[in-house]
């Protein structure tokens, strides 16, 4: 059975760009979720959607956005890249029912540098 | 405010000894609790989870202990290898059917390192 999947593994942008990740969950999962890691704050949660629709919201500023296709696969968006978004971004898949307690199985994350 | 605390940044255990590593919560809402281990530049990967109708959960080397009043779980290896070596996190969500399922909230995470 695959794992998340997560693309492009490592990013490079410069300060005032924007980026696009990427997940697939795994097969049969239709919630997903994103995380940002920081050496200085953690394990930091961004948000959660659960079949396209945002169920979660972390306390990150409006720059950072996602979405869910019709096929569980989601994208998150960083608009207007600051230093402080260099971090490693994962994503977590889980959950076949809306509310039952759910395992979060975590992609290998992408690496963003902004320079 | 960090309602998932991991208070000690490393532990350090001899290969084939227990290794017990600890984590407090402060928000009494939450409703089940897990266990992630985790590689440099790596996904965390999955260990073991515990939901707060149950105060023990066992999976092999692995025990999860829950205590609610204390608001305390600790994760127990036995016994420890060094595969081991890496840095765990717990993490908390969400009561059942409140859609918080998806959002776990994690600790600082801990340094263990399993000596052969």
């Amino acid at each position: 059975k695959a794992g998340v999947t997560q693309t492009p593994r490592y990013l490079i942008k410069t300060r005032g760009q924007q980026v696009t990740l990427s997940c697939s969950p795994i097969s049969g999962h239709r919630s997903v979720s994103w995380y940002q890691q920081t050496p200085g704050q953690g394990l930091q949660f961004l948000f959660e959607y659960f079949s396209e629709t945002q169920r979660n919201k972390g306390n990150f500023p409006g720059r950072f956005s996602g979405r869910q296709f019709s096929n569980s696969r989601s994208e998150m968006n960083v608009s207007t890249l600051e230093l402080g978004d260099s971090a490693l971004y994962l994503c977590a898949s889980g959950g076949r029912a809306a509310s039952s307690y759910n395992e979060q199985f975590f992609g290998p994350g992408t690496r963003l540098t902004v320079l | 405010d960090q309602q998932v605390k991991q208070n000690s940044p490393s532990l350090s255990v001899q290969e084939g000894r227990i290794s017990i590593l600890n984590c407090d919560y402060t928000n009494s809402m939450f409703d089940y609790f897990l266990w992630y281990k985790k590689y440099p530049a790596e996904g965390p990967t999955f260990l073991i989870s515990i939901s707060s109708i149950k105060d023990k959960n066992e999976d092999g080397r692995f025990t999860v202990f829950l205590n609610k009043s204390a608001k305390h779980l600790s994760l127990h290896i036995v016994p420890s290898q060094p595969g081991d070596s890496a840095v765990y996190f717990c993490a908390a969500s969400g009561a059942h059917g409140s859609g918080n399922t998806g959002k776990l909230i994690f600790g600082q995470g801990t340094t263990l390192q399993v000596k052969p």
